[in-house]
């Protein structure tokens, strides 16, 4: 199975911060990475796929880039409604699996 | 509007089984695969299953292969999870979720619990 590693765990930032997460297969997954924002108690969203397009509706402030192994996922300045957890998943080889999230507080 | 109702979720007993549902709207069902996504209490996200839009396959995850059985009834425009030897590990939030295009869950409905406990 492939491994998906997600870091950091967790962040604490600032609003109008540059935050990253990244993410990482365990092998080559080409570019077959999606990345989901979490709320509480609420169903998964999707915000990104194929690694860097942008979901229709979502704000230009996320993105994603990498492919291979490596990968990265970025919002260019925090605001308060992306207080969430987010998870990286790969579509390579079944079984799909998920990074294990990075939540993301604010200061 | 694009809509996914899970429903059937509850207490079992290990051992026992549970059938979930996911009523589908707002779009084309037998144009999607769909897929089931769980939750643990406190966890992160883990793929279940995936089925064709015809139903003819469907794909599990291992720690499920034998016990779970996913389905769907197009004319219904419904999906199913037949949940059959219950475990304590099997406790979670369901998820049914929509594919679309490249492989990616872009609907989801909003969650179903199951509490495996004796």
């Amino acid at each position: 199975d492939i491994q998906m590693t997600q870091s950091p765990s967790s962040l604490s930032a600032s609003l109008g911060d540059r935050i990253t997460i990244t993410c990482q297969a365990s092998q080559d997954i080409r570019n077959y990475l999606n990345w989901y924002q979490q709320k509480p108690g609420k169903a998964p969203k999707l915000l990104i796929y194929g690694a860097s397009s942008l979901e229709t509706g979502v704000p230009s402030r996320f993105s994603g880039s990498g492919s291979g192994t490596d990968f990265s996922f970025t919002i260019s300045s925090l605001q308060p409604e992306d207080v969430a957890t987010y998870y990286c998943q790969h579509y390579g080889d079944l079984p799909w699996t998920f990074g294990q999230g990075t939540k993301v507080e604010s200061k | 509007e694009v809509q996914l109702v899970e429903s059937g979720g509850g207490l079992v007993q290990p051992g026992g089984s549970l059938r979930l549902s996911c009523a589908a709207s707002g779009f084309t069902f037998t144009s999607h695969w769909m897929t089931w996504v769980r939750q643990a209490p406190g966890k992160g996200l883990e793929w279940v299953a995936n089925i064709k839009p015809d139903g003819s396959e469907a794909y599990y995850v291992d720690s499920v292969k034998g016990r779970l059985t996913m389905s769907r009834d197009n004319a219904k425009n419904s999906l199913y999870l037949q949940m059959n030897s219950l475990r304590a590990e099997d406790t979670a939030v369901y998820y049914c979720a929509r594919i679309n295009g490249i492989w990616r869950f872009d609907y989801w409905g909003q969650g179903t619990l199951v509490t495996v406990s004796s």
